[in-house]
C-alpha cells in the first residue's frame, strides 16, 4: 500500500529565507508524485508534479521539489519566501495510471515579516 | 470557468441526525471524488465517480456513508445517522482525465461538526 509522510506539520520561517517542506512515500510501484497548496479559506491547488524524465520539477511561483527514488523523499523548496507563501502544503502519490491520490497530514507554512 | 462548489461550507448538526452534502463538478469532468479530512490529519480518499458509476468505494468508513451522482452531474453525500467521529472537512474534487494527466480541481471543502 502506498503511504506519504510529511515530517513537519508547521514550520515558520521569516520572509525572504529559504525554505524545505519534507516529504517521503513509500510504495512498491512506480508513482507519480505531487505538491498541491491550500490558501485560507480554498481549495487544494495543484504545485507542481513528478511523472517522468528529470528529478527536478518546478513550479511558476518559484517553488521546486527533487524526486529521490533512492531516500523515497519529494521535499519542496523555495530560496526565498514571501508572506504570501503562507498556506498548508501537501505531498501526495498515485500510482501509474491511477485515480485515487494517497495525501500527506499536510505542513502549515508560516511566513512571518 | 466555474469552479468545483461545495454545499454547505459548513454544518453542524447533533449526533444521530442525518446530513447531505453537495458537490457540483466542473462542467465536462466525467471524474468526481469526495475526499475527507479529519482532526488536521491526512487527508483520506472515500471514493470516485465515472459520470454516474461508482468506480471505487474502498475508502468509504461505513454504511452510514452513502453516495450518489444522479445523471453524472452533481454529487451529494449523505451521512446518516452522523457519529462524532464524522467530524471533518469533506473535499470534492473533479478532473477530466486522470490525475496524473489532467489537474484535479477541488472545492473549498464542507466542514462538518457532530456534536
Amino acid at each position: 500500500a502506498q503511504s506519504v509522510t510529511q515530517l513537519d506539520s508547521q514550520v515558520p520561517v521569516f520572509e525572504e529565507a529559504p525554505v524545505e517542506l519534507r516529504c517521503n512515500y513509500s510504495s512498491s510501484v512506480s508513482v507519480y508524485l505531487f505538491w498541491y497548496v491550500q490558501y485560507p479559506n480554498q481549495g487544494l491547488q495543484l504545485l507542481l508534479k513528478y511523472l517522468s524524465g528529470s528529478t527536478l520539477v518546478e513550479s511558476i511561483n518559484g517553488f521546486e521539489a527533487e524526486f529521490n527514488k533512492s531516500q523515497t523523499s519529494f521535499h519542496l523548496r523555495k530560496p526565498s519566501v514571501h508572506i504570501s507563501d503562507t498556506a498548508e502544503y501537501f505531498c501526495a502519490v498515485s500510482d501509474t495510471g491511477g485515480f485515487k491520490t494517497i495525501f500527506g497530514a499536510g505542513t502549515r507554512l508560516f511566513v512571518k515579516a | 470557468e466555474a469552479g468545483v462548489t461545495q454545499f454547505p461550507s459548513h454544518s453542524v448538526i447533533e449526533k444521530g441526525q442525518t446530513v447531505t452534502l453537495r458537490c457540483d463538478p466542473i462542467s465536462g469532468h466525467d471524474n468526481l471524488y469526495w475526499y475527507r479530512r479529519v482532526m488536521g490529519k491526512e487527508i483520506k480518499f472515500l471514493l470516485h465517480f465515472v459520470k454516474e458509476s461508482k468506480q471505487d468505494e474502498s475508502g468509504m468508513p461505513n454504511n452510514r456513508f452513502l453516495a450518489e451522482r444522479t445523471g453524472g452531474t452533481y454529487s451529494t453525500l449523505k451521512v446518516q445517522p452522523a457519529e462524532l467521529e464524522d467530524s471533518g472537512v469533506y473535499f470534492c474534487a473533479s478532473s477530466r482525465g486522470t490525475p496524473t494527466n489532467e489537474k484535479l480541481f477541488f472545492g473549498s471543502g464542507t466542514q462538518l461538526s457532530v456534536l
